[in-house]
């Protein structure tokens, strides 16, 4: 067990609808960040928040937003979904957000969109 | 800019053999490099982390990998593998100016009786 926890672990959703996924980071970690995997694009970075505030964006889509809260859980909102947005999507954590420091993953959440 | 590229998309071996996962990087800074394992239905857990202390890395379960500059690699070994290895490996690259991981496309291990 990591620590992270991830929620839910399954959804499925039809094109066009909006999801929000949440992550609960580890106790006293202050950096979250969201990574999607999927069979064609593999592991991708997609948003780092520290403390609250957006510290690094990857290839996140427009469609997509995210935001750290203040006891540090962070949600991912997913909109106007299409079929390519099926995959895993992946939350870390650690504890500074520093490049050298091991992040921590939750087991993801599996999005299916039909 | 990082990136890593992990040569095999698939690797079998025979339990007890050896184990090379083949991985090459390209950064613009000194990198971090790190090698991840995925067992099916989970998440991602960390193996071992190159941080530019020394070049021989040892990490869980008996893998370790050597940074090599000169080749610009971090092969990921182990020296006997054993059946509970089987799992999706990655590999990843972060730099000192970037605290996000660029990831490998994985490679998979199968471990044959």
């Amino acid at each position: 067990d990591s620590g992270v926890t991830q929620t839910p672990k399954h959804l499925i959703t039809a094109t066009g609808q909006r999801v929000t996924l949440r992550c609960s980071p580890r106790s006293g970690d202050l950096s979250v960040y969201w990574y999607q995997q999927s069979l064609d694009q593999g592991l991708q970075f997609l948003i780092q928040y520290y403390n609250g505030e957006e510290r690094a964006k990857g290839n996140i889509l427009e469609r997509f937003s995210a935001q750290q809260f203040p006891d540090l859980h962070s949600e991912l909102n997913l909109s106007s979904l299409e079929l390519g947005d099926s995959a895993l999507y992946f939350c870390a954590s650690s504890a500074q957000g520093a490049a050298n420091t091991e992040a921590f993953f939750g087991q993801g959440t599996r999005l299916t969109v039909v | 800019a990082q990136s890593v590229t992990q040569l095999g998309s698939h690797v079998s071996v025979s339990e007890g053999a050896l184990v090379l996962l083949r991985c090459n990087y390209s950064s613009s800074v000194p990198p971090y490099l790190f090698w991840y394992v995925q067992y099916p239905n989970q998440g991602l857990q960390l193996l071992l982390k190159y941080t530019s202390a020394a070049t021989l890395v040892k990490g869980i379960n008996g893998f370790e990998a050597e940074f090599k500059k000169s080749e610009t690699s971090f092969h990921l070994t182990k020296p006997s593998a054993h059946m509970s290895d089987a799992a999706e490996y990655f590999c990843a690259v972060s730099g000192t100016g970037a605290n996000n991981l660029f990831f490998g496309t994985g490679t998979r291990l199968t471990v044959i009786p």
